[in-house]
């Protein structure tokens, strides 16, 4: 099944314990994308990636991280959390970056920092 | 730049009504326009998309017409179901662009 997969589903942490949450695409995907959802603002861009080491920021990247060695895994880094990070978090994936291109996402992961 | 802006809600309706969420953009260029849906609990799926004008994106009974004169993308069903209770998402993509914009969704609840 295609499918974009995301780990942890939930996840508690305290102020500044560094964390990983992972993403992995199936469909060969060249685009991935982080977003955060937050209630009233929607979905918001941290970082995107067009291919495999290349990244690039999106409209919030601030404290975070991620990295693109292989092409279906798109993890990203929390080096020090702090509780405004607090988030519904989303990675997504499409074919390309043409506009015709939709995109698939993954379940999602929620994050609370205490 | 490009955004989305898109019909507040939360919106209530009774089993078998009409529904229309509002949704209009703004962006240089021909962007493709989307909706997504998301489920309680889940990610966000695709729910139908148009690439250019005058374009009908449907699916699962929901339409929306893509209207450059009037830069809108309005999300319509004639008759909802109490299964179709979602958070539903205007969106936007530019020729080459980076970045999905979204609007910041419409909670709809429909109750028997």
């Amino acid at each position: 099944e295609a499918q974009v997969t995301q780990n942890p589903r939930y996840l508690i942490t305290v102020t500044g314990k560094k964390l990983t949450v992972t993403c992995s695409q199936n469909m060969n995907h060249e685009y991935m994308s982080w977003y955060r959802q937050d209630p009233g603002l929607g979905l918001r861009q941290i970082y995107y990636s067009m291919n495999v080491e290349v990244t690039d920021k999106g409209d919030v990247p601030e404290g975070y991280k991620v990295s693109r060695k292989e092409k279906r895994n798109f993890p990203l880094i929390l080096e020090s959390p702090s509780p405004n990070q607090t988030s519904l978090y989303f990675c997504a994936s499409s074919l390309s970056r043409g506009a015709n291109y939709g995109y698939t996402f993954g379940s999602g992961t929620r994050l609370t920092v205490v | 730049g490009d955004s989305v802006t898109q019909m507040e809600g939360p919106v209530t309706l009774s089993e078998e009504a009409f529904l229309t969420i509002n949704c209009t953009y703004t962006a240089t260029g021909y962007p493709s326009l989307f909706w997504y849906v998301q489920y309680p609990g889940e990610g966000l799926q695709l729910l139908l998309k148009a690439t250019k004008a005058d374009d009908k994106g449907s699916n699962k009974g929901f339409e929306a017409t893509y209207r450059k004169e009037t830069t809108s993308f309005h999300l319509e069903k004639g008759s909802v179901q109490v299964s179709d209770s979602a958070v539903y998402f205007c969106a936007l993509r530019g020729t080459g662009a980076n970045n999905l914009f979204f609007g910041t969704g419409t909670r709809l609840t429909v109750i028997p």
